[in-house]
């Protein structure tokens, strides 16, 4: 069936360089695209978010790219700081249904 | 803006007991709110989606007689788990979206955390 998944479980980067997390979608119908961060314990909360008319959004140190013609989705987190240690999750929405879909997360681990 | 809290935030009981987990919406008004189930290392699960004033709709294997939910208000829903047992035990996040805002965007709640003994 439709699905969102994530190429990489974990991510461990060192404190000042930049993240990429990847996402893969194969949903076409999918016109909709959050990012969301998880720390352990705690809800998910919102990232950043991009519609299927555009190919790049940017926000505070965090961009989002998408390429709808290999159903592709990823987050570059610039200055990666260990704050930003938590689990990062995308979600797609089904414009029909309204719903989100989430994928399985990526943990993100920062060295100091 | 879009806070979204849920009480209790904790809670452990026995089994065969109902819990109830509030969801609330403070500075909008959730037309639709969603209720989530994670399981430890887990994406969320959505369990069902309910409209202000509406029956809520249930995914796929998710007993409708074992969680209800009511959607009362547009700032409150909760969530009844009723007798409880320890399979039940997990994360249960809630999220909302008002009527004013972007389509898909949700806004979720700290979650709770249930224990069942």
């Amino acid at each position: 069936g439709e699905s969102v998944g994530l190429h990489l479980p974990t991510l461990s980067v060192q404190e000042g360089d930049n993240s990429i997390i990847n996402c893969a979608y194969s949903n076409s119908a999918s016109d909709y695209f959050i990012w969301y961060k998880q720390e352990s314990g705690k809800g998910p909360q919102f990232i950043i978010d991009i519609r299927s008319n555009m190919d790049k959004r940017q926000g505070q140190r965090v961009t989002v790219l998408l390429n709808k013609t290999v159903k592709h989705l990823s987050l570059q987190i610039a200055a990666t700081q260990p704050g930003d240690s938590a689990v990062y999750f995308c979600a797609e929405n089904n414009n029909a249904g309204n719903m989100l879909t989430f994928g399985g997360g990526t943990r993100l681990m920062v060295k100091p | 803006g879009a806070v979204v809290s849920q009480h209790p935030s904790r809670v452990i009981c026995k089994s065969g007991t109902s819990v109830k987990i509030e969801c609330r919406s403070l500075d909008f008004q959730a037309t639709t709110m969603f209720w989530y189930r994670q399981f430890p290392k887990q994406s969320l699960m959505l369990m069902a989606t309910s409209n202000e004033g509406s029956k809520a709709t249930y995914e796929q294997g998710v007993e409708k007689d074992k969680f209800l939910i009511n959607h009362a208000s547009l700032t409150l829903s909760t969530l009844t788990v009723t007798s409880a047992h320890p399979e039940d035990s997990s994360f249960y996040i809630c999220s909302a979206r008002g009527s004013g805002q972007d389509s898909g965007t949700q806004y979720f709640g700290p979650g709770t955390r249930l224990t069942v003994l």
